[in-house]
């Protein structure tokens, strides 16, 4: 069965330093792996996904996350953290079925001190 | 092009009522969802259709109830009102052509508390 685990339930990081948020899933099959970020009283918005090809796969507002497919692993990485970023970040697996739908680990908050 | 809405945005019921909440989207989208996500925990689908008149269960459909005459609209209906139905609900919508590799669309939640 499909299953998504973000290990770090809540993260700080100083403005400007960089960030890394782990993803570990379990997909019998090539996964399909997003990540979401929630802004607090928000939707969810994607900031990136893999499916194929390059392993490092860029995304909006400066993210990137690398699939690594023998650590189970497609972590979100940012560079230099803006105050902007605080918010929940949501890692998913898509699934093959009737829906082709998704399913989400816990998510990890993060929040950034000036 | 106002993507994926939602209302209420917030609600409290009292335990027996009943409710429904309402999704639109207007991108033509085929696939629609109904999420949960309860405080510490990750979304969980509820219901999902793949077409007007075309409805199924997710992973925790019990005490739910949907309907989808309309490609647009996506209503979810709780009938019942228990406390375990304290939530934020987020409905989403897939670009047309249902595949994994499509973006889903969230709304921006109804945050409903059962007491």
């Amino acid at each position: 069965a499909q299953s998504v685990t973000q290990p770090d339930i809540h993260i700080t990081v100083s403005e400007g330093a960089s960030l890394e948020l782990r993803c570990n899933y379990s997909y019998g099959a090539t996964p399909y792996l997003f990540w979401y970020v929630q802004s607090p009283g928000q939707g969810l918005q994607l900031l990136l996904k893999y499916f194929s090809g390059d392993t490092l796969v860029q995304g909006i507002k400066g993210f990137e996350a690398e699939f690594k497919r023998s650590q189970s692993s497609f972590n979100l990485r940012k560079p230099s953290v803006h105050w902007s970023d605080a918010a929940e970040y949501f890692c998913a697996v898509g699934a093959y079925g009737g829906a082709n739908n998704l399913f989400f680990g816990t998510g990890t908050r993060l929040t950034v001190i000036p | 092009n106002a993507g994926v809405t939602q209302t209420p945005k917030f609600r409290i019921l009292k335990i027996g009522q009943s409710m429904t909440l309402q999704c639109a989207q207007d991108m033509n989208h085929n696939y629609m969802y109904w999420y949960r996500q309860d405080p510490g925990m990750g979304l969980k689908l509820i219901y999902y259709s793949v077409g007007a008149g075309i409805t199924d269960k997710g992973e925790v459909p019990n005490g739910y109830n949907v309907s989808r005459s309309t490609t647009e609209d996506f209503p979810l209906r709780l009938e019942l009102a228990a406390p375990s139905q304290t939530s934020v609900y987020f409905c989403a919508s897939r670009t047309p052509t249902g595949q994994l590799t499509d973006t889903q669309y969230f709304g921006p939640g109804t945050r409903l508390t059962v007491l």
